[in-house]
């Protein structure tokens, strides 16, 4: 089974710096994706990066980026220019690659605070 | 933009009652899920459903649960007997197939809770 680990429970920073979440998750399948999900006061889960584990080359969405680093099973959010609206959970996610029938397995998240 | 949409928003029931969830998945996805998030803890997976039959489930899709697609909409989810442990966020949730496999669109939950 796939186990999905996030040690930051929770983060603070100054709005404009750049902060980063860590994710680490254990697998023994060689192809897989990765996700991260935000989920704001409202607890809508809103997706914000995904990663296929076969592209070497990190995916970014604008002020978002991912550290995929595939032989340490790590999996990282850099969020540049934060901004208050960034206050939100932000869990990690994998998904086995399944042809879109598996689940995501998440991690128990990190609370990111965005202070004025 | 199209999104999944999900009734009631909060759903409170007594203990040992039934209760159907009821989600509109984005219309041209194929694949469907249920999670579930007791409060302060992390999402679980609960089901995933494909061409009108249960894909794959997790432990805690026992036989309390069941899903159906009753209609070419709606995708709902039963929880017979519901128990105090049963209280959570329950998100609906679909996916593509192809290029986007994987990538789920989430709904913004019916909060249960059990009394």
């Amino acid at each position: 089974a796939q186990t999905v680990t996030q040690s930051q429970p929770e983060m603070s920073v100054q709005e404009a710096e750049t902060v980063t979440l860590s994710c680490t998750y254990d697998t023994s399948e060689n192809n897989y994706y990765l996700f991260w999900y935000k989920q704001p006061p409202s607890r809508q889960m809103i997706l914000v990066i995904r990663q296929e584990a076969y592209k070497q080359q990190n995916a970014t969405e604008n002020r978002f980026s991912v550290n995929f680093q595939k032989a340490a099973k790590s999996f990282s959010l850099k969020i540049s220019d934060s901004q208050l609206g960034d206050t939100a959970m932000y869990f990690c996610a994998f998904m086995k690659p399944g042809g879109g029938a598996d689940g995501l397995t998440f991690g128990k998240g990190t609370h990111l605070i965005i202070q004025p | 933009e199209p999104e999944v949409t999900q009734t009631p928003s909060h759903q409170v029931t007594q203990m040992g009652q039934e209760v159907i969830l009821r989600c509109v998945p984005i219309s041209n996805h194929l694949y469907f899920y249920w999670y579930r998030q007791i409060l302060g803890q992390k999402v679980e997976f609960l089901v995933s459903f494909y061409n009108n039959e249960i894909s794959e489930k997790s432990e805690i899709f026992d036989d309390q649960f069941s899903v159906e697609r009753p209609d070419g909409s709606n995708f709902t989810l039963k929880i017979r007997s519901t128990k105090l442990e049963d209280s959570a966020m329950y998100f609906c949730a679909s996916s593509h197939r192809g290029v986007l496999v994987g990538e789920q669109y989430f709904g913004p939950g019916t909060r249960l809770t059990v009394t």
